[in-house]
């Protein structure tokens, strides 16, 4: 049990479906973070939230579009993707995103675009 | 943009021995992370290095960091199979630790 909970944890979606990706996480922390892992790629840094506000978006396209309602949780919405979107994303945490605080991460939703 | 090499990129080893994985970073290091991945799932983490010269074990892992070569070692000693994973590296370049980048990873096997 990691303390950041991610759903669902598998995902197949056609290319013109909408989705969403959920995280949550119970450990009082205030920055959260999305990731993308593809294979043989090394763990990319998309969107960055400290306190609710988004603070770092990593050049990512606007199909995939982020939302924090509070510091405890994380969406990441999905729309009209790609095949090359087919990846892990994780989610993770820290208790600040100003501090050096280690980033604590869920298990993944494994995404998969038909 | 900061970039993170590590080595090896797979390691076999039987259990027992001891190993060493290396993670060099092309950018001035303020703090280096050690995570492990297990296949498909997320990443666990296990030390957090921020000042030169800082050396910190956990059980039978030990990390170090050497600021000057901007390189970090994670060394396991007596090997088991439960260290079988994907080791991450993570540098933060920024300072702020919220921005990291990481290695492509080193894929550890132990045999028996």
């Amino acid at each position: 049990e990691t303390g950041v909970t991610q759903t669902p944890r598998h995902l197949v979606m056609g290319m013109t479906n909408k989705k969403s990706l959920k995280c949550e996480q119970h450990l009082g922390h205030n920055a959260m973070y999305w990731y993308k892992q593809s294979a043989k790629k090394p763990l990319e840094l998309m969107f960055v939230y400290n306190f609710k506000e988004q603070t770092e978006n990593n050049s990512v396209p606007s199909r995939f579009s982020p939302e924090c309602p509070n510091s405890s949780h994380l969406f990441l919405h999905l729309h009209t993707l790609q095949p090359e979107d087919s990846a892990l994303y994780l989610c993770a945490s820290s208790l600040t995103g100003d501090g050096n605080q280690p980033q604590h991460f869920g298990d993944g939703t494994r995404l998969s675009i038909l | 943009s900061q970039e993170l090499e590590q080595s090896p990129q797979s390691l076999i080893v039987q259990e027992g021995k001891n190993l060493t994985i290396n993670c060099t970073s092309s950018k001035t290091l303020y703090g280096l992370y050690w995570y492990k991945q297990k296949y498909g799932e997320g990443l666990i983490f296990l030390m957090m290095l921020q000042k030169g010269g800082e050396e910190k074990s956990h059980e039978k892992i030990t990390a170090k960091l050497d600021e000057k070569k901007q390189q970090s070692s994670l060394h396991i000693t007596a090997s088991q199979p439960s260290h079988a994973g994907i080791y991450l590296c993570g540098a933060d370049s920024t300072g702020t630790a919220s921005k990291l980048t990481f290695g492509t990873g080193t894929r550890l096997q132990v045999t028996l």
